[in-house]
């Protein structure tokens, strides 16, 4: 079993719609988690860290549920410039982070 | 404010020829600092990582090599580079704060090195 596990999608949303990702770890230990944001050909950017209460960030909500051991990130009213592929991140609480292969979100006119 | 560079940021090399990415991160001192590689489709591959001046460990055995000359610049190499050496590199830094919980201990890319060898 992969540490950090994605479906690899494509998600292909229209505009305005609301999509949401899950993201199942492994080590139940791991302390730190986040989403990160991926743009073709680009470094991965933090989109934001997840809390244990879960957070909210303008459109985006992350979630976690440490007794399932997974992270979630809900998009409400989709952009087209939110197109890009979502990698979950967890930490251990040691210097190793653990990167999900990520999910390709496709958000269309 | 915290930046990392690093460079070149495209490269082709031939097989068998020598290779050398820099990484600079300025505004902060003592960084966790490492080095990651994507393959097309894939994920992010951890390769070193570096806790301090010429503390390097590696993650997966390989041609590739690692060097933390100074506290701020982390450099990847090769003496030989293999067909499988392609992909995009990643640079990577980490603050040593205090605690695992907070957002201090979010990592922050450079911009990649795009690597094909042929």
């Amino acid at each position: 079993r992969k540490e950090v596990e994605q479906d690899p999608g494509p998600f292909n949303v229209p505009e305005g719609a609301t999509v949401a990702f899950n993201c199942t770890y492994s080590n139940s230990a791991s302390q730190s988690f986040f989403w990160y944001r991926q743009d073709c050909r680009k470094e991965p950017k933090l989109l934001m860290s997840v809390y244990s209460s879960g957070n909210e960030d303008g459109r985006f909500t992350a979630q976690l549920n440490r007794a399932s051991q997974y992270i979630s990130l809900l998009i409400r009213d989709s952009k087209l410039s939110d197109s890009a592929t979502y990698l979950c991140v967890v930490n251990s609480g040691t210097y190793k982070y653990i990167f999900g292969t990520g999910t390709r979100l496709k958000v269309l006119a | 404010s915290q930046t990392i560079h690093q460079w070149p940021a495209t490269l082709v090399q031939p097989v068998g020829s020598p290779l050398s990415l820099e990484c600079t991160v300025e505004g902060t001192s003592n960084p966790n600092l490492y080095w990651y590689r994507q393959a097309a489709g894939r994920g992010l591959q951890l390769l070193f990582y570096s806790v301090g001046i010429g503390q390097i460990s590696s993650e997966v055995p390989q041609n590739l090599s690692a060097s933390r000359p100074q506290d701020r610049q982390f450099i990847l190499s090769s003496k030989k580079l293999l067909l499988s050496d392609s992909g995009f590199y990643l640079c990577a830094w980490r603050d040593r704060g205090q605690g695992w919980l907070y957002s201090g201990n979010t990592i922050y890319f450079g911009e990649g090195s795009w690597l094909t060898v042929v």
